[in-house]
């Protein structure tokens, strides 16, 4: 089994659409999540930080189900600029690498 | 947010030379920093793990010997690609980490090599 592993998509939506990615890992002792965007040639970028609980920024939303090792990434009101690949990475202790995620496309088209 | 250089952004060199490439953390100090590689189409791979001081940490398959890792102070850390061949033509890119609560990383631009 992977260590992460997403849909690898694409994942075609028109503009103002709500679109959700879901994301595995295999490792119980994952200590941090995250979602990074990575476009064309680029290097990735941080997203958002996923916590236990549940976060929000603006239309993003990411949730934690620690008991399923499953992480979720919602995009609301999809925008042209959203088109990317969304990295699902986890790591464990502070120090160690990050593992990512194939990665998931999202077009977003007018 | 925290912001990491790499430089050169772009080589394009013979097969045989050296290329090094220097990855930056600009405004804070990188306790650790890592070396990943990603081929088209692909996630990226880890190659080591380089912590200031000592040696660096390679991943299983990597060549210590022909990928040099030098972590020279908390702000520096340098990739020599030695004898490059076209097979080693990629995007290396690094990351760095101040070791805050969350472990959240940030990443150079990367560097694209391509070896004729």
């Amino acid at each position: 089994r992977k260590e992460v592993e997403q849909d690898p998509g694409p994942f075609n939506v028109p503009e103002g659409a709500t679109v959700a990615f879901n994301c595995t890992y295999s490792n119980s002792a994952s200590q941090s999540f995250f979602w990074y965007r990575q476009d064309c040639r680029k290097e990735p970028k941080l997203l958002m930080s996923v916590y236990s609980s549940g976060n929000e920024d603006g239309r993003f939303t990411a949730q934690l189900n620690r008991a399923s090792q499953y992480i979720s990434l919602l995009i609301r009101d999809s925008k042209l600029s959203d088109s990317a690949t969304y990295l699902c990475v986890v790591n464990g202790q502070a120090g160690t690498a990050l593992i990512f995620g194939k990665g998931t496309t999202l077009s977003v088209s007018s | 947010g925290a912001v990491v250089s790499q430089h050169p952004s772009r080589v394009i060199c013979k097969s045989g030379t050296s290329v090094k490439i220097e990855c930056r953390s600009l405004d804070f100090q990188a306790t650790t920093m890592f070396w990943y590689r990603q081929f088209p189409k692909q996630s990226l791979m880890l190659m080591a793990t380089s912590n200031e001081g000592s040696k660096a940490t390679y991943e299983q398959g990597v060549e210590k010997d022909k990928f040099l890792i030098n972590h020279a102070s908390l702000t520096l850390s340098t990739l020599t690609v030695t004898s490059a061949h076209p097979e080693d033509s990629s995007f290396y890119i690094c990351s760095a980490t101040s070791g805050g609560q969350y472990n959240e990383q940030f990443f150079g631009p990367g560097t694209r090599l391509t070896v004729l």
